[in-house]
């Protein structure tokens, strides 16, 4: 149990569907990430919240949609998807620091959850 | 191009035998961090080395930071079959300030009982 709950762990859907992967973390944490992990490829990352702001898109299509409605939940809306995203979805958290300058992050250990399994017929 | 590399990228020894891992980086950093993935599994955090750091232990595990080589290394003693995963190192380069890490390929380990 890492703290980090996702859900669902497998999704198949059409090009056309809409969907939403949800994250939920118990530990209190103030930063929250997805990440997409593709066959053969290093772990990319997509988005960062820190303390629920979107603080890194980093350049991700706009058929990905975040949403961090409070520190312990993030949603990856998905819509009009391409063969090429099916991967591993992964959610993080870590408690990370706040300066006056921007946050301080990545200075602490992120705690991922186990994935979301995303298929695209 | 790619921030951490793992080398090798895949890796098979014996129980009890101690397996080496180790990661290049291009770029200065803040920190460099070693994660397991079990198969199916997300990553589990192993240990984070600073990069005024040049070791740092944790049970079995010991990680090495050489700033001037920009390289690091997993030294996992007495491997166990439990040990089997896929490892990886991530980067927090210094012009970082949202936590942005950069990941490596892996390297695949099999620890045979």
């Amino acid at each position: 149990e890492t703290g980090v709950t996702q859900t669902p762990r497998h999704l198949v859907m059409g090009m056309t569907n809409k969907k939403s992967l949800k994250c939920e973390q118990h530990l209190g944490h103030n930063a929250m990430y997805w990440y997409k992990q593709s066959a053969k490829k290093p772990l990319e990352l997509m988005f960062v919240y820190n303390f629920k702001e979107q603080t890194e898109n980093n350049s991700v299509p706009s058929r990905f949609s975040p949403e961090c409605p409070n520190s312990s939940h993030l949603f990856l809306h998905l819509h009009t998807l391409q063969p090429e995203d099916s991967a591993l979805y992964l959610c993080a958290s870590s408690q990370d620091h706040h300066s006056g300058t921007g946050t301080s992050g990545g200075n602490q250990p992120q705690h991922f959850g186990d994935g979301t399994r995303l298929s695209i017929l | 191009s790619q921030q951490g590399e793992e080398d090798p990228q895949a890796l098979s020894i014996q129980e009890g035998e101690n397996a080496t891992m180790n990661c290049s980086y291009k770029t200065s950093i803040n920190n460099l961090q070693w994660y397991r993935q079990n198969s199916g599994r997300g990553l589990v955090h192993l240990i984070l080395i600073r990069s005024n750091e040049r070791e740092k232990h944790s049970g079995r595990l010991r990680v090495t930071l050489d700033t001037s080589k920009k390289s690091s290394s997993l030294l996992i003693t007495a491997s166990r079959a439990a040990d089997t995963a896929s490892y990886f190192c991530a980067t927090l380069t210094r012009s970082s300030n949202t936590g942005k890490l950069i990941f490596g390929q892996g390297t695949t380990l099999q620890v045979k009982p």
